[in-house]
């Protein structure tokens, strides 16, 4: 079965350093997004990618936030300058359209620790 | 915020049917219902979604009542594997990015 791939699976970096969290969504997928879980919290909708622009993002994703694609398999999130609280779960996934019936695939997770 | 209600946790016998309930009372006519779990720190695994027609796959059955004010998640076998965190979701945002509540955390028992 496809899967989503994300890389590394565990990052500690200190405050202030720039990180760049990586993702291989299924080849025919066209819909991307970020989310986001601090521990024992929700998951967090961060972004939304389409047609190589953001196409949502929330009050989360600011100016810390970048994402790209690329190339044609990889899909990228940089924080730069972290900050404490940005130590979480990020979530990749992806889906083939959001013409509402079809599900999301979804990687395994980063573990970002921000020292 | 979420546009759902859920029990904070349940508990289910292995081998029994999990029935997990879900209020989506403000649900929109072409919006979908989904079903996700998250198994411990793992990425959420899609289950099984749905519109207004009951619907079955391999991993379960959704129960979407008439007035599609609310629904029910059917596991029919449970086993130890699907102690997890179910979500029930109504996708909102005009990109499709699903927003996630609290969820019910299942414990299945032996």
């Amino acid at each position: 079965e496809p899967e989503v791939t994300q890389t590394p699976s565990h990052q500690v970096t200190q405050m202030g350093q720039e990180v760049i969290l990586r993702c291989v969504p299924i080849s025919n997928h066209l819909y991307f997004y970020w989310y986001r879980q601090i521990l024992g919290q929700k998951v967090e909708f961060l972004v939304s990618f389409y047609n190589n622009e953001i196409s949502e993002k929330s009050e989360i994703f600011d100016d810390q936030f970048s994402v790209e694609r690329p190339d044609g398999s990889n899909f990228t999130l940089k924080i730069r300058s972290t900050k404490l609280e940005d130590s979480a779960m990020y979530f990749c996934a992806s889906t083939v359209g959001v013409r509402r019936n079809y599900g999301y695939t979804f990687g395994s997770g980063t573990r970002l620790t921000v020292v | 915020d979420a546009k759902t209600t859920q029990p904070p946790s349940m508990d289910c016998a292995e081998g029994r049917a999990a029935n997990l309930p879900c209020n989506h009372s403000t649900i929109s006519g072409n919006e979908y219902v989904y079903w996700y779990r998250q198994i411990h720190s793992q990425g959420p695994q899609y289950i099984i979604h749905g519109l207004k027609n009951n619907e079955t796959n391999e991993m379960a059955s959704l129960i979407i009542t008439e007035d599609r004010k609310s629904s029910t998640l059917i596991l029919p076998h449970a086993t130890l594997r699907d102690t997890a965190v179910y979500y029930c979701i109504v996708q909102g945002g005009s990109q499709g990015n699903l927003i996630f509540g609290k969820g019910t955390k299942l414990s299945v028992k032996p």
